[in-house]
């Protein structure tokens, strides 16, 4: 069966980097979107980008871009989000979820989310 | 970008009622949309796939239909397992996009 294992949460101060991770296993990783999704505390979802681990390509919505980093390990199945310098309004859960990109098959697969909170 | 724009944004509702939720999108997406089921602290559940597919698994009391830029959400009989936050998602183009959600609650 499809997994999707992310890593656990985190605390962070504000200007801190961070460094999150998603763990694929029992299906084709490299060739697979996984893309990241937030939620602030009581809010909805909100899409960040997407990352095609096999060339890399990745897209990023504009709300996001600058703010935040995707990469993935094709060695080691594992996709990620960082930041450079964290923020007070970063706090938020973070899902990764496969094929989460503009296709017609749905993202069927999500990871169990990563708690960050910032906070001085 | 496309705007996902869901109503109502809460319902209350009692065990056995037909429950049914709207999705307009600010231009066209085809069938390019998903709907999803999310509890407290859990991950969306992906429901209903391609404006109207059933994800398998899911039971057929969740039915979805529309295309274009309307789209519907139907509960046929409310089950106690059914109160939660749903969301619909376009993914027609980039940035891909979520409504703000339709919160189900117990009356």
């Amino acid at each position: 069966d499809v997994h999707l294992v992310q890593s656990g949460a985190e605390v962070r101060k504000p200007g801190e980097s961070l460094k999150i991770s998603c763990k694929g296993s029992e299906y084709s990783f490299n060739t697979n979107w996984i893309g990241w999704v937030r939620q602030m505390p009581g809010k909805g979802l909100e899409w960040l980008g997407s990352i095609y681990p096999d060339d890399s390509d990745t897209r990023y919505s504009p709300s996001f871009q600058g703010q935040v980093t995707i990469s993935a390990d094709k060695s080691n199945s594992t996709a990620y989000l960082q930041w450079s310098s964290l923020k007070a309004s970063d706090t938020a859960m973070y899902f990764c979820a496969r094929a989460l990109t503009t296709t017609i098959s749905p993202p069927e697969y999500w990871g169990q989310g990563t708690l960050v909170t910032v906070s001085s | 970008d496309i705007q996902m724009t869901q109503s109502p944004s809460s319902l209350s509702a009692s065990v056995g009622d037909r429950v049914t939720m709207t999705c307009r999108a600010s231009q066209s997406i085809n069938s390019y949309l998903n709907w999803y089921q999310q509890k407290p602290g859990k991950a969306p559940k992906v429901l209903i796939f391609a404006a109207s597919n059933l994800q398998s698994g899911v039971p057929s009391r969740f039915s979805g239909s529309g295309s274009g830029t309307d789209f519907t959400l139907t509960i046929s009989s409310l089950e106690s397992e059914d109160f939660a936050t749903y969301y619909c998602q376009q993914s027609y183009s980039l940035p891909i996009t979520f409504g703000q959600g339709t919160r189900v609650e117990i009356k």
